[in-house]
């Protein structure tokens, strides 16, 4: 079966510090991928996505992730974090099922910024 | 801007009761899903469906089953709560085109005693 897997449960950092989240992924074949994130109290959203072309992505709030497919990885980068960025942060690998590409999401990173 | 709803934030329930959640999409988007979201389990996939009236089971169904008699609500059934439900459950819809984005609702958060 395919699988997610986010290496880091749970991250600090301090403002302004450099952030780098994993995200492995266990499907040989062609595969979208996404990086969600949910903020407290909020609703899960989307931050960036990748389906094909440049494999470095760039999203919202200045996070990029970079596609490298001889690792199967997916990684989230930011340059320098800010307190707003608190949040869960959620790897998803979109795979085909039956008549729907469903996702598969990794486990989760909860990321604390400290002011 | 798309827009998923769900009936309720908090739902309190007793073992063996009927649940229903409510979900409601207005994107006119084919496909609508159901997770539930635990800690440290991230969000996995109780039921999809692809269409009005079609199916199918994601990754843990056992103890649910799912309604899509419109286009724009899927409901998700829990025919006998027990505490092991207890959880956040996430609605989901997207379009049926090649690389879309799944939208979510804000969860409705169940607790079974």
């Amino acid at each position: 079966a395919q699988s997610v897997s986010q290496h880091n449960h749970h991250v600090i950092l301090s403002e302004a510090a450099s952030l780098e989240l994993g995200c492995n992924y266990s499907y040989g074949g062609t595969v979208n991928l996404f990086w969600y994130v949910q903020y407290p109290g909020q609703h899960l959203q989307l931050l960036l996505k990748y389906f094909s072309g440049d494999p470095l992505v760039k999203g919202i709030k200045g996070f990029e992730a970079e596609f490298i497919k001889s690792k199967f990885s997916f990684n989230l980068r930011k340059p320098s974090v800010q307190w707003s960025d608190t949040a869960e942060y959620f790897c998803a690998v979109n795979v085909p099922s039956g008549s729907a590409r469903q996702l598969t999401f990794g486990s989760g990173t909860q990321l604390t910024v400290l002011p | 801007d798309v827009k998923v709803t769900q009936s309720s934030r908090y739902l309190v329930k007793r073992t063996g009761e009927k649940v229903f959640l409510e979900c409601v999409q207005d994107m006119d988007h084919e496909n609508m899903f159901w997770y539930r979201q635990d800690p440290g389990l991230g969000l996995r996939l109780i039921y999809f469906s692809y269409d009005v009236k079609m199916k199918e089971k994601g990754d843990i169904p056992e103890g649910y089953s799912v309604s899509r008699e419109k286009k724009e609500r899927f409901s998700l059934i829990l025919e006998s709560a027990s505490t092991n439900q207890t959880s956040m459950y996430l609605c989901a819809s997207r379009s049926a085109l090649p690389a879309e984005t799944q939208y979510f609702g804000p969860g409705t958060r169940l607790l079974v005693l």
